[in-house]
Parts: C-alpha cells; structure tokens; sequence
C-alpha cells in the first residue's frame, strides 16, 4: 500500500475554497485515490475517489496531476459543519482493508 | 441513505470481562470489517469477513477478538477477556460488491467501549 502524506492541520473561514494536499509518490498502477471525512465520534464517510485528471461530485472535487504522485482535495465554500479530519488513502479497487493515516485536521471557523 | 447500524453506541466494562459489539450492515452488502480508534490516534483495521468467514485480520486481532455473523443480518466482535488498553471507539463497516471498489465502504456511528 503507498504511503501517503497530508497536512497535520488546516485553519480556514466559512465561505472559503479549502484545499488539501496529498502527496502519494509510491502510487501504483492499479491504485486509486480515495478521501473520507470523519466527524468527532463518527465513523469516516466517503467522500470521493479518482484515478487521474479530475472528479466532481456534490461534495467535493479531486485534482489528480499527469504523474499521480499527489492529488488535492477542494472543499468549496467551506461551511463550519465542514470541520473533520480528511484522509487520503491509496490502495488497489476491491475489499481489501482500508488503512487510514493521521488525516488533516480542517477546522472551518466563523 | 442505507446506515450501518451498531449497538451499544457506548459500552462500560470491568477489565476481565467479555463484551459483545453489534453491527447490523447494509442489507445487501456482503463484506464486513472492523475497525477500531484509540481515542486521538489513527483508524485502525481489525478484521474483514466475507461468504462467513475471515478473509484478513491485523496484528492487533488476536485470540481474545473473535467475528460472528450469526444470522443474516448481525455481525458482531466479541473480546473474551477485555483489557485496559481494549478502550476505544469501534468501527463495524460494509462494502456492496456491486458498487465496486471502495465507494462500497460505509460505516457506522461506532461503539465506544470503556475498560474501567
């Protein structure tokens, strides 16, 4: 599984465009790029998941560059509900485990 | 939008003891995992469970842990004889094959168990 590397934290204000960072450079051909969310006491949530280019859902968008060592999850207009802890994780598609590092703790103030 | 759901959401237990976590999955996923969070640290995997048996298991799962799914719609983690360092939230999730890859992951709310 590549190891991934993320911010400890991030401070942004309501109304904001946030972007986190991710960087993968032991990325494997068949790996796919694939961020949850967790609230305090709650489990993580998927948020979204790409290969190469862009992806866009209602929630967020991916950024993955030509070479896939990194990709950047954007967060627009942030709102204070959006504060979590975010991890990027890398892995093959399938069942296989999920293994979660120390995320990127976003707090979104007023 | 299908939950998993999990019972206790939070568990005291003297140290010793045995403690049963619930999960009831989505209703048509077929693999189930555990995970479990010491508090301020990382999500951590335990177990995964396919076609009603163990398909991979951590380090961390050893011969006090064990998974059952005794019937069609529970799937629960039973720790025989709990240990201090046993405290921490945990995680039951479920994957649906037919979505593939890991937009199948959901999770639950989590039991948080106490060691006392």
């Amino acid at each position: 599984l590549a190891k991934t590397t993320q911010p400890i934290s991030m401070d942004s204000y309501e109304g904001q465009e946030v972007n986190i960072t991710c960087s993968h450079n032991n990325i494997a051909t068949n790996d796919y790029i694939t961020w949850y969310q967790q609230f305090p006491s709650q489990g993580p949530r998927f948020i979204i998941q790409g290969y190469k280019t862009k992806v866009t859902n209602e929630v967020a968008s991916l950024f993955i560059p030509a070479d896939r060592k990194s990709s950047t999850l954007s967060l627009p207009r942030v709102s204070l509900s959006d504060t979590a802890v975010y991890y990027c994780l890398v892995g093959d598609t399938g069942f296989q485990k999920l293994v979660f590092g120390t995320g990127t703790r976003l707090l979104v103030s007023p | 939008e299908p939950e998993v759901t999990q019972t206790p959401s939070h568990q005291v237990t003297q140290m010793g003891q045995e403690v049963i976590l619930r999960c009831v999955p989505i209703s048509n996923h077929l693999y189930f995992y555990w995970y479990r969070q010491i508090l301020g640290q990382k999500v951590e995997f335990l177990v995964s469970f396919y076609n009603n048996e163990i398909s991979e298991k951590s380090e961390i799962f050893d011969d006090q842990f064990s998974v059952e799914r005794p019937d069609g719609s529970n799937f629960t983690l039973k720790i025989r004889s709990t240990k201090l360092e046993d405290s921490a939230m945990y995680f039951c999730a479920s994957g649906d094959p037919s979505r593939g890859t890991n937009y199948g992951y959901t999770f639950g709310s989590g039991t948080r168990l106490t060691v006392v």
